[in-house]
This record gives structure tokens, C-alpha cells and sequence, in this order.
């Protein structure tokens, strides 16, 4: 399967701690997103990098969370000190550089986190 | 904040019937995608529709555009089963140096009934 991984799929942690999460985008694309879905929400956007560079950054994120895409290829997404109101599905897409054609962004299974 | 608005909130029909869904959107946008959302495939991209296209086909799916109302629909034809999910629509604005992320609305629930 080629398409966006996430890991984990699902991560329980208690107030406070710190949490990161994985995205493997498509291998050829060199756009990957960050997203925040809610019970009963659509997605909502976080942030996205253009290879390596992280070009823009939602107000939904806080200073406690942070994004890297080091080598442009897999990102991370870390959430310091969590509270329970960043219990949410973690969605990361990718897509390819809308210079060519239409930008679609493809979206891997998400990862699920449960702050108690 | 969310842009797009889908209508209506919740749909049950029966298979075999044709299910309609509605998105308006608040400003102005360079394409018009929907997406679809079920447990087991996560969010799965159905059809995108530039701002200059009025109406687009894929399959049993028909989307339609109207820039001057702010707002598309998406038609379901023979529904089945499978097509019980959550469709979302999204937009996408292009600012500054580059494309920003998605604007999802907060879905339409369709439940298609054997």
C-alpha cells in the first residue's frame, strides 16, 4: 500500500505528558498537511510544509505543539503537555505541488488521541 | 472557523434512491472538493471541481458549482450500502506564496438503509 501511514492509530496519555505522532506521505508528494478533527467536526487545519519548509500555521496551533519535516519526507506532529482538549483524530495529508495539476490531497487513517 | 456549511446535517434514504447533499461556502475559492469518511477508510477523496467549472461527473457521482450563490451540491445516484458515511466539502483558497490548507464544513451523515 502506497498511500499516507500515520502511526500510532491510537494513543491514550494522562494530562501533562508529551505525545508525537508520525506521517509518511505519498513518496513522490512534497506537500503534507496537518489536521484536527473533533467528534462531530469536519477536519480543520494546522499546518502544512512544502518539502522541508513549514509555510504556513493555522491559530489552532498552540505553542504546545510543534511540526517538523526534517529531510522532506516524513513529518512528526508533537503535542507538549497535553490537556484534555487536544483529545482529537490527527489527520496528515499529502499532496503534490499545485504547479501541476489539481491539487488533491490524499489523507492517511489518522491517529486518535485520548487525553485523560 | 469553518467555511463550508453542508445541508443537510443528516440524510436517511433508502438503496437504490438518489441522495442529494448541499455546501455553501462563505468566500471565494479557487476549487470546490468533497470527501467522503467512514470508520474503516478514513477520509477518501471523491471529486474536485475548479471555480470555473459549473458541473462535474464520476461514476454515480454528479457535483454541481454556482459561484455567484457560493455554493455546490453533491448527487449520489443508486445509492448502495456502502456509500453510508459522512461527506464532507472543502475548499481550498491559494494566498501569498502558496496554497492553504483545506476549509472543511461539518458534514452530511448519510445513512443509505437496505
Amino acid at each position: 500500500d502506497t498511500g499516507v501511514s500515520q502511526d500510532p492509530r491510537h494513543k491514550i496519555t494522562k494530562r501533562g505528558q508529551n505525545v508525537t505522532f508520525r506521517c509518511d506521505p505519498i513518496s513522490e508528494h512534497n506537500r503534507l498537511y496537518w489536521y484536527r478533527q473533533t467528534l462531530g467536526q469536519g477536519p480543520e487545519f494546522l499546518t502544512y510544509f512544502q518539502n522541508e519548509a513549514q509555510l504556513e500555521k493555522s491559530r489552532l496551533l498552540s505553542d504546545r505543539f510543534s511540526a517538523e519535516r526534517p529531510k522532506g519526507s516524513f513529518s512528526t506532529l508533537e503535542i507538549q503537555r497535553t490537556e484534555q482538549g487536544d483529545s482529537a483524530m490527527y489527520l496528515c495529508a499529502s499532496s503534490l505541488d499545485p504547479g501541476r495539476a489539481l491539487e488533491t490531497q490524499y489523507f492517511g487513517p489518522g491517529t486518535r488521541l485520548l487525553v485523560l | 472557523s469553518q467555511q463550508g456549511e453542508e445541508d443537510p446535517q443528516a440524510l436517511s434514504i433508502q438503496e437504490g434512491e438518489n441522495a442529494t447533499m448541499n455546501c455553501s461556502y462563505k468566500t471565494s475559492i479557487n476549487n470546490l472538493q468533497w470527501y467522503r469518511q467512514n470508520s474503516g477508510r478514513g477520509l477518501v477523496h471523491l471529486i474536485l471541481i475548479r471555480s470555473n467549472e459549473r458541473e462535474k461527473h464520476s461514476g454515480r457521482l454528479r457535483v454541481t458549482l454556482d459561484t455567484s450563490k457560493k455554493s455546490s451540491s453533491l448527487l449520489i445516484t443508486a445509492s448502495r450500502a456502502a456509500d453510508t458515511a459522512s461527506y464532507f466539502c472543502a475548499t481550498e483558497m491559494y494566498s501569498g506564496g502558496g496554497a492553504d490548507g483545506l476549509t472543511f464544513g461539518k458534514g452530511t451523515h448519510l445513512i443509505i438503509q437496505p
